[in-house]
């Protein structure tokens, strides 16, 4: 249980186009939808917080018309990143949070990721 | 102001050698705190939620526990497949249930 998948695993683009990456929660529904950005050798950095039906709420320093964030569904997040340019490649990271209130639903379910190569 | 610091920032286990990895943590009123493992190129795995002091839990050859300061993830008679980035996070209080990440601890299991 608990799988969450991410489309695509890879990109290569040219700079000025934009990419779509989604993210799914394949076994169960999701409130809130995480979207990370990881570096090389470094710990996972925050870039959003992604509520159903709702604006995402970006991290300082995050442009959001840069990122565009739609979570449409209850298992669907999708990560625009618009007019890419070579400084954006980096490896990208969604998680799911699992529906409801109890203490034991806290976890946060982690993608396989995407890696944005952007030429 | 809230962080997470692991330690050791890496660490190099010969096949069997058991050890411990720490996570410290300065946040009050802690939610739950999270263990992932995360092996390059991939994204993290989950591996334990703890919630309060005291608490352990047991997975194969991993062991975490909490205290309120502190967590630490035991690792016994490691393997070469348990090789990998261990991350911890903590969740503070409040309804944006965002965590604070630690920068990780990369292991590397000799054969």
């Amino acid at each position: 249980g608990a799988v969450v998948s991410q489309h695509p695993s890879w990109v290569i683009c040219k700079s000025g186009t934009s990419v779509k990456i989604e993210c799914r929660s394949l076994d169960f529904q999701a409130t809130t939808m995480f979207w990370y950005r990881q570096f090389p050798k470094q710990s996972l950095m925050l870039m959003a917080t992604s509520n159903e039906g709702s604006k995402a709420t970006y991290e300082q320093g995050v442009e959001k018309d840069k990122f565009l964030i739609n979570h449409a569904s209850l298992t669907l997040s999708t990560l625009t990143v618009t007019s890419a340019h070579p400084e954006d490649s980096s490896f990208y990271i969604c998680s799911a949070r699992q529906f409801g209130t109890s203490s034991s639903y806290n976890e946060q379910f982690f993608g396989p990721g995407t890696r944005l190569t952007v030429l | 102001e809230d962080q997470v610091t692991q330690s050791p920032e890496a660490l190099r286990l010969q096949e069997g050698e058991s050890s411990s990895l720490n996570c410290s943590y300065t946040v009050s009123g802690l939610r739950g705190l999270f263990w992932y493992r995360q092996d390059p190129g991939k994204g993290p795995e989950f591996l334990f939620t703890l919630y309060s002091a005291g608490e352990e839990k047991e997975k194969e050859r991993l062991k975490a526990t909490l205290t309120k300061k502190e967590s630490f993830l035991h690792i016994t008679a490691p393997k070469p497949e348990d090789s990998a980035t261990y991350l911890c996070a903590v969740e503070p209080p409040g309804n944006n249930r965002k965590l604070i990440w630690g920068l990780g601890t990369s292991l590397a299991v000799n054969p």
